[in-house]
């Protein structure tokens, strides 16, 4: 069975600081995993996917297959970094299954 | 403002009783789905349909039930079996034929049982 683990449910930096969220999976198949987000009264969206090697709001994340993990970064937080993170695998047919989510304060 | 909706954004239910929650989509998309949102648990998928007239069960259907008449929407109804139904609620479609992973979500319908 998918599992998908954020160990922090709450993580807090200051301004300008290095920001990192866990995320580790545990899956048979190919994973593709995704980093969706949620600012305060906004929808939950899609942030970014790992296939895509894409960096948006510099945020970036790799895929380590030996470690199965699948961490966000960003070198230097903002206040509007300030959000609910949710890391999702993909297990079929658009499936996805999520993680509990992390919630980010980035204290000015 | 296109994409989806979810009515009501809450609502109220005595203990014994069904209650339906709208999704409804304007992003011509085939598939659709339901999660339910607790606090620490993440989102946890109830149902999918990746076409009308046909629909999945997801992690935890149990208590739960959908129908797929039409591609715009995905009503969810949520039965007096559902042992827990307060929660938060939210729809969300995507484009089938491509595992983009990106699912574009409703803001929710917040149901409580009293």
């Amino acid at each position: 069975a998918q599992r998908v683990t954020q160990p922090e449910k709450l993580l807090s930096v200051f301004k300008g600081a290095p920001v990192e969220l866990k995320c580790n999976y545990s899956y048979s198949g190919s994973p593709e995993l995704f980093w969706y987000v949620q600012y305060s009264r906004q929808r939950l969206q899609l942030l970014l996917r790992h296939i895509s090697r894409e960096s948006i709001k510099g945020f970036t994340a790799d895929l380590n297959k030996g470690e199965t993990s699948f961490h966000l970064k960003k070198p230097f937080a903002q206040e509007e970094d300030s959000a609910m993170y949710y890391c999702a695998l993909i297990t079929g047919a658009n499936n996805l299954f999520f993680g509990t989510g992390t919630r980010l304060t980035v204290i000015p | 403002d296109g994409g989806i909706t979810q009515s009501p954004k809450y609502l109220f239910r005595k203990e014994g009783q069904n209650v339906t929650l709208s999704c409804e989509q304007n992003l011509n998309h085939d598939a659709m789905y339901w999660y339910r949102q607790d606090p620490g648990q993440g989102l946890r998928l109830i149902y999918y349909s990746q076409i009308v007239n046909d629909f999945q069960k997801g992690d935890i259907a149990e208590g739960y039930s959908v129908s797929r008449e039409k591609k715009e929407s995905f009503p969810l109804t949520v039965t007096s079996a559902q042992k827990n139904p307060t929660a938060f609620y939210l729809c969300a479609s995507s484009i089938t034929g491509a595992n983009t992973g990106e699912l574009f979500f409703g803001e929710g319908s917040r149901l409580t049982v009293l």
